[in-house]
């Protein structure tokens, strides 16, 4: 099955400046990587997701870049701000057979934005 | 409806104990998954529906966990003869369609086995 890792675990910066976050996956026939984020205590929200047909799409302030040669994708927020600090989840989703819409997710990424 | 809800909220049940946890999918939403959040961990995918079909049941622990969809719409996750390895946020998601696609997910139960 899919596994994907998630790196860093914790990401601590400065209001204004930029924070990456990589993920990789094992299954090269994953198709959809959505990221997700989560506030304490709250649902998943889908803030940006990439097929795998592109190898950038870009939201105002978040981007998202796959690689899927190397089977990499990242999450790049710039200019942050307080109100981006939260659990930031990156998912891989297999193309077909019988995986249907399983996401597989990875460990997450605790993000702390100082002001 | 608005989005996906989940209830109750917050269970607190004790060892060996019964459980159901209910989740309302966004209204027309074929697909539904339900998902094992441990403390501090991602999401893992425990079951699929598509409509009232459980098309994917690999990822239940052990045979004391049960869900259903009926009538394709709302659907009960069960767990029976709790442990406290159980203890967990249960998210629930739904999707439009069938195959893939953004999911959408339910504020969570968090299930406290003691």
């Amino acid at each position: 099955g899919e596994n994907v890792e998630q790196h860093p675990s914790t990401l601590s910066v400065q209001e204004g400046d930029s924070a990456v976050i990589k993920c990789t996956y094992s299954d090269s026939a994953s198709n959809y990587f959505p990221w997700y984020k989560q506030e304490l205590g709250k649902r998943p929200q889908l803030i940006i997701d990439i097929r795998s047909n592109v190898g950038e799409k870009k939201d105002q302030r978040i981007a998202v870049t796959l690689n899927k040669t190397a089977k990499h994708f990242s999450l790049h927020i710039t200019e942050t701000q307080p109100e981006d600090s939260a659990v930031y989840f990156c998912a891989a989703l297999p193309g077909g057979g019988t995986s249907y819409g399983k996401l597989t997710f990875g460990q997450g990424t605790i993000l702390t934005v100082h002001p | 409806g608005a989005g996906v809800s989940q209830s109750p909220r917050y269970k607190v049940a004790k060892r060996g104990q019964d459980v159901a946890l209910r989740c309302d999918p966004i209204s027309g939403h074929v697909s539904l998954f339900w998902y094992q959040q441990a403390l501090g961990q991602g999401p893992e995918f425990l079951t699929y529906f598509q409509n009232e079909a459980q098309l994917d049941k690999s990822g239940l622990p052990s045979d004391r966990f049960f869900a259903e969809r009926p009538e394709g719409s709302v659907s009960t996750l069960k767990i029976q003869r709790t442990q406290q390895e159980d203890s967990a946020v249960y998210l629930c998601a739904s999707s439009l369609g069938g195959l893939g696609g953004e999911q959408y997910f339910g504020p969570g139960t968090r299930l406290t086995v003691t």
